[in-house]
């Protein structure tokens, strides 16, 4: 079964640091790999996906992923945090062609004045 | 991309009630899916609403506790029956359009805060 692993419950950077958010994911077939941001009380936004083409993936906000399949992770990074980013992110995987979402458990980022 | 409308947006029953949450998309789409996410923790997916014919429910969900209604590709139901505080959640509708350009991206309503007391 596939799975999605978050390194990191929180994560706390200063504002105008590397933010880097970390998912290893388990699947036997390549899947398809997604970044959503969650802020407070709101739904989720789709940040950026990964489906087969490019393996660094740019998404919106300044975010990006580098798809790595000899590591099975999709780290999500932005070089500049800003304050606005303080959210909560989650890696998900989907099954090819299924349309399910698993996530992970989530990274709660912190940016620190 | 898709816009989604849940009702109610939040709401407090006593355990042994029955809520129905609905969604409605302006546009139609061709797959919709119900996800659980229980206070502090991640999205589970509970089934998949399926336009005309039942749904398709995840391991540990079943149809008598989460009815789901698709009576077309717009709108969807899901009911959470005889309630116990264990079902304090989020419930979160999303869809997947598989016939435009936002192919394989699925976008979320808002969600709907649920609390059993």
């Amino acid at each position: 079964a596939q799975s999605v692993t978050q390194l990191g419950s929180h994560v706390s950077v200063s504002e105008g640091a590397l933010v880097l958010l970390r998912c290893n994911y388990s699947s036997s077939v390549p899947p398809y790999l997604f970044w959503y941001v969650q802020y407070p009380n709101q739904g989720l936004q789709l940040l950026l996906k990964y489906t087969s083409a490019a393996t660094l993936v740019k998404g919106i906000n300044g975010f990006e992923a580098e798809f790595k399949k000899s590591e099975t992770s999709f780290h999500l990074t932005k070089p500049s945090a800003h304050m606005s980013d303080a959210a909560e992110y989650f890696c998900a995987v989907s099954p090819t062609h299924t349309g399910k979402l698993i996530f992970g458990q989530g990274t709660t980022l912190q940016v620190k004045p | 991309s898709a816009v989604i409308s849940q009702k109610p947006s939040r709401d407090i029953c006593q355990r042994g009630t029955s809520l129905t949450i609905q969604c409605q998309v302006d546009s139609q789409v061709t797959m919709m899916f119900w996800y659980r996410q229980q206070p502090g923790q991640s999205l589970t997916l509970i089934a998949t609403a399926n336009q005309g014919s039942e749904a398709t429910y995840e391991s540990g969900f079943v149809i008598d506790k989460f009815p789901i209604s698709r009576p077309n590709l717009t709108f969807s139901t899901l009911t959470v029956s005889n309630m116990s505080p264990e079902d304090s959640s989020i419930y979160l509708c999303s869809v997947e359009d598989r016939t435009s350009f936002y192919y394989n991206e699925q976008f979320f309503g808002p969600g709907t805060r649920l609390t059993v007391l």
